[in-house]
């Protein structure tokens, strides 16, 4: 059974504030990453995909670092805003086995305060 | 191009019941997902079916089947129903099978079991 874990498991931040959380995944058989941001009503939404060690993906405000020898992913989001309140997840697949279903973890809650 | 749609959007059956659930790939997708999420729990992986095969399941009982049609719909069923079945229902579509392609998703099907 894989493990991904998420922390915090909820935030609170003022909005303005800079934030990040982290994503533990196991490092010995990495393939792919993905982060996705998931608003309240509303469909996940997909914000990365990560493949390659040290790999930095950004969006807007919101950026993403990977390091797959020790297993963990950081979400970074610069100057929050209102709209940015929503449960992010990080969904992880490993190498081999031919499969392509994502392992989510249980997700960090953001809310941002304005 | 319209995005992953799932109906119904609220379903409630009673115990011993059966339900379909539906969900249309965006346009062009033919790798179809469909996850489990229940109070406390991350998303979990249910089946992925690719070109009509159902090539990966999920750890979940045989109550639990689904297929795929020759234009990449999808059906998910499950038979006698629990109330631990209570859930929300999410599809997800990408264009082939693929660890680093985005998988999109549906709104969700809000399934409540009495």
């Amino acid at each position: 059974i894989l493990n991904v874990e998420q922390s915090p498991q909820s935030l609170h931040v003022q909005e303005g504030d800079s934030t990040n959380f982290t994503c533990s995944f196991p490092s010995s058989n990495f393939y792919a990453l993905h982060w996705y941001r998931w608003e309240t009503a509303k469909s996940p939404e997909a914000l990365f995909v990560m493949t390659l060690n040290g790999d930095e993906k950004k969006k807007g405000r919101i950026s993403a670092t990977l390091n797959t020898k020790e297993g963990y992913s950081y979400l970074y989001i610069k100057g929050s805003q209102p709209e940015d309140s929503a449960t992010y997840l990080c969904a992880f697949i490993p190498s081999g086995a031919g499969s392509y279903q994502l392992t989510f973890g249980k997700g960090t809650k953001l809310s941002v305060i304005p | 191009k319209a995005g992953v749609t799932q109906t119904p959007r609220y379903l409630i059956k009673t115990r011993g019941q059966q339900v379909t659930l539906s969900c249309s790939p965006i346009s062009g997708h033919r790798s179809v997902s469909w996850y489990q999420q229940t109070p406390g729990q991350g998303l979990q992986f249910l089946f992925e079916y690719f070109s009509e095969t159902q090539r990966n399941k999920g750890n979940f009982p045989g109550r639990f089947s689904g297929r795929q049609f020759s234009n990449s719909r999808s059906e998910m069923n499950v038979s006698t129903l629990e109330l631990g079945d209570s859930a929300l229902y999410l599809c997800a579509s990408s264009l082939v099978p693929s660890s680093t392609d985005t998988q999109y998703f549906g709104p969700g099907t809000r399934l409540t079991v009495l």
